[in-house]
């Protein structure tokens, strides 16, 4: 199966702009997750989507951060406007099923580098 | 605070020599962790899980060990390759929780 592909691989910009990140999850899976992970550390959820629905948005910093799932499939988080401690890759994830369930591992993308100079 | 962390930020071992990656983690109420794997530019790889009510676990040359007594995790790898090199985290998912909690992960590098 293909897996979750996520774009732009890299992208560099200026504190104070805007960016914007785009996940494609496997086919099939309800559940959708955007997670960020700073140089050196584990991912730390931002964003979980069950369907087009959020689920959990609670560690999202909604000042700056919005993310949608139009339709249930494809995702896109934006940041606006971005500082230098967004610096991090972003990652996204997919789920068959509800939540993280005993063999329903979640399933990652490659993820966007994103340096805010 | 509760946290899901690691024993050994590095691990260097010789090709073919058994792998041993520890993790320790705070919240019991954990009910099911998961060992990633995560190469240079990738995102992290499934490896393998297991759930709280069980010991121990196998797939193709890993073992997961979980003691609930001492909360304490460990991926085993056998005959360590070369491919084996990369970060590994584990993660735990908190019984009432929908995701998944991150350690900062330990770096093996095999020799070869």
């Amino acid at each position: 199966e293909a897996g979750v592909a996520q774009s732009p691989r890299y992208k560099i910009i200026e504190k104070r702009q805007s960016v914007a990140f785009w996940c494609n999850p496997i086919s099939g899976h309800a559940t959708l997750y955007w997670y960020q992970q700073i140089l050196g550390q584990g991912p730390k959820l931002l964003i979980q989507f069950q369907n087009n629905g959020v689920v959990d948005d609670s560690q999202l910093p909604k000042d700056r951060f919005s993310a949608e799932r139009l339709k249930g499939v494809d995702s896109t988080l934006k940041i606006q406007p971005a500082k230098l401690e967004d610096s991090a890759v972003y990652l996204c994830a997919s789920s068959a099923m509800a939540g993280q369930a005993y063999n329903s591992p979640l399933h990652f993308g490659n993820g966007t580098r994103l340096t805010v100079t | 605070g509760e946290s899901v962390g690691l024993h050994l930020p590095t691990l260097s071992v010789q090709e073919g020599d058994n792998s041993i990656i520890n993790c320790a983690y705070s919240n019991s109420a954990s009910d099911y962790f998961i060992w990633y794997k995560q190469e240079s530019g990738k995102g992290p790889q499934f490896i393998i899980d297991i759930r709280s009510n069980m010991d121990k676990r196998q797939g193709q040359r890993v073992t997961v060990l979980l003691n609930k007594t001492v909360k304490h995790l460990s991926l085993q790898i056998a005959a360590t390759q070369p491919g084996d090199s990369a970060v590994y985290f584990c993660a735990e998912k908190r019984t009432g929780a929908n995701n998944l909690f991150f350690g900062t992960g330990t770096r093996l590098t095999v020799i070869p």
